[in-house]
């Protein structure tokens, strides 16, 4: 099993407060990184599948960063809002496919 | 179906008895994982399936799970002598392609497992 880190595992923020959050991983072997959104008892949603080194993707106020080389990706979330609470997975994809363990986020109103 | 079906999607159960989670997959995705989350932790690999190839069963915490997936489609979790540590949400993947491909995985809505 690949290692694939998140941190912070999780983050309280206040409404209207930008955030953002990591997903490292192995630097080999790499052919897409996907970052999810996970609300409690829903089905995780698709966010984002990056495969190019400097990818950057965007999707209203939630974007996304990424670096192959050194093996991290950075999600960015802008005025947090109280509906953006939920747990954000980030996903490898190399030979197999690997969830880290997930940032749940905490938007205080 | 038009995504990935689960049932039951809670499941309360003595310790002691066993039981049986089900994933429908999208039709025609050849790989199919199994996952959990327990409480306060992150999501754990248990079981993939991919085509006609033999699973990985690298995940599997311990003989007491096994899982099966029927003419490629359908799965089924069982987890016998079920153990409290054993509650967890079960969440089942489906792709259309195990490796390569830019698709990422659609997921079942879980099975809230609770053993009591």
């Amino acid at each position: 099993i690949l290692n694939v880190e998140q941190s912070p595992q999780s983050l309280h923020v206040q409404e209207g407060d930008s955030t953002n959050f990591t997903c490292s991983f192995p630097s080999s072997n790499f052919y897409a990184l996907h970052w999810y959104r996970w609300e409690t008892a829903k089905s995780p949603e698709a966010l984002f599948v990056m495969t190019l080194n400097g990818d950057e993707k965007k999707k209203g106020r939630i974007s996304a960063t990424l670096n192959t080389k050194e093996g991290y990706s950075y999600l960015y979330i802008k005025g947090s809002q109280p509906e953006d609470s939920a747990t954000y997975l980030c996903a490898h994809r190399g030979n197999q496919f690997y969830f880290g363990t997930g940032t749940s986020l905490t938007v205080i109103p | 179906g038009a995504g990935v079906s689960q049932s039951p999607s809670n499941k309360v159960t003595e310790k002691g008895k066993d039981v049986e989670l089900r994933c429908d997959p999208i039709s025609g995705h050849t790989a199919l994982y199994w996952y959990r989350q327990s409480l306060g932790q992150g999501l754990e690999f248990l079981i993939y399936f991919q085509g006609n190839s033999a699973p990985d069963k690298s995940g599997l915490p311990s003989d007491r799970f096994s899982a099966e997936r029927t003419g490629g489609s359908v799965s089924t979790l069982t987890i016998q002598r079920t153990q409290q540590e054993d509650s967890a949400v079960y969440l089942c993947a489906s792709s259309l392609k195990g490796t390569g491909g830019a698709g990422g995985y659609t997921f079942g809505s879980g099975t809230r497992l609770t053993v009591v």
